[in-house]
């Protein structure tokens, strides 16, 4: 089945203490990207990749690190998270950045 | 920067009733593409509209591209409580490869 799956699902975590969000598509997709979802503010993006080896900042980048060591992982880094990080997180990934976008079921994160 | 604006946010119906959400860009769009998430949900592709002037159907919801590309709107004829959930706008970003949503419109029918 194809699917973007995102680990974990829920999580709770205290200000700085590193945490990363997996994100993995099975759909051998060149473009994945990371968003956040705040209530009003709609779905914001954090990192995009293009493809494995290149990344680049979106609209909201400060405080995040991402990865594309290989094609089908996204990872998303909080190195030192902080309470207005908390958030919903969805990773997606495409054929590229005008195609139709899939989204991983979402992780709810809680800073404290 | 870019802005992908969405209105209305919030829409209230009676089931039976049609629903129109808006999203307007500040800059032309190559292309604009339509998700809906329901609610607990992620968001799903419903369509993308490519051209200048395009409209697409399907089954009771209707897409068009403004002639200027820098709109669109949806527009769900006689509503069902089946199509609660948000409605999202998103377009090509000033960058290379970023990907601009609009805040939604969140669509609520009451039986």
């Amino acid at each position: 089945e194809a699917q973007v799956t995102q680990n974990p699902r829920y999580l709770i975590t205290v200000t700085g203490k590193k945490l990363t969000v997996t994100c993995s598509q099975n759909m051998n997709h060149e473009y994945m990207s990371w968003y956040r979802q705040d209530p009003g503010l709609g779905l914001r993006q954090i990192y995009y990749s293009m493809n494995v080896e290149v990344t680049d900042k979106g609209d909201v980048p400060e405080g995040y690190k991402v990865s594309r060591k290989e094609k089908r992982n996204f990872p998303l880094i909080l190195e030192s998270p902080s309470p207005n990080q908390t958030s919903l997180y969805f990773c997606a990934s495409s054929l590229s950045q005008v195609d139709e976008q899939f989204f991983g079921p979402g992780t709810r994160l809680t800073v404290l | 920067g870019q802005q992908v604006m969405q209105i209305p946010q919030y829409q209230h119906v009676q089931e039976g009733e049609d629903f129109t959400t808006y999203c307007n860009s500040s800059t032309t769009l190559s292309n604009i593409q339509w998700y809906k998430q329901r609610p607990g949900g992620h968001p799903v592709f419903l369509i993308q509209l490519v051209k200048s002037g395009e409209v697409k159907k399907q089954k009771r919801l209707t897409f068009q591209f403004g002639e200027a590309k820098k709109n669109s709107s949806l527009h769900i004829t006689a509503t069902q409580t089946t199509d609660v959930g948000t409605y999202f706008c998103a377009g090509p970003g000033g960058s290379q490869g970023n990907l601009i949503f609009g805040k939604g419109t969140k669509l609520s029918v009451k039986p």
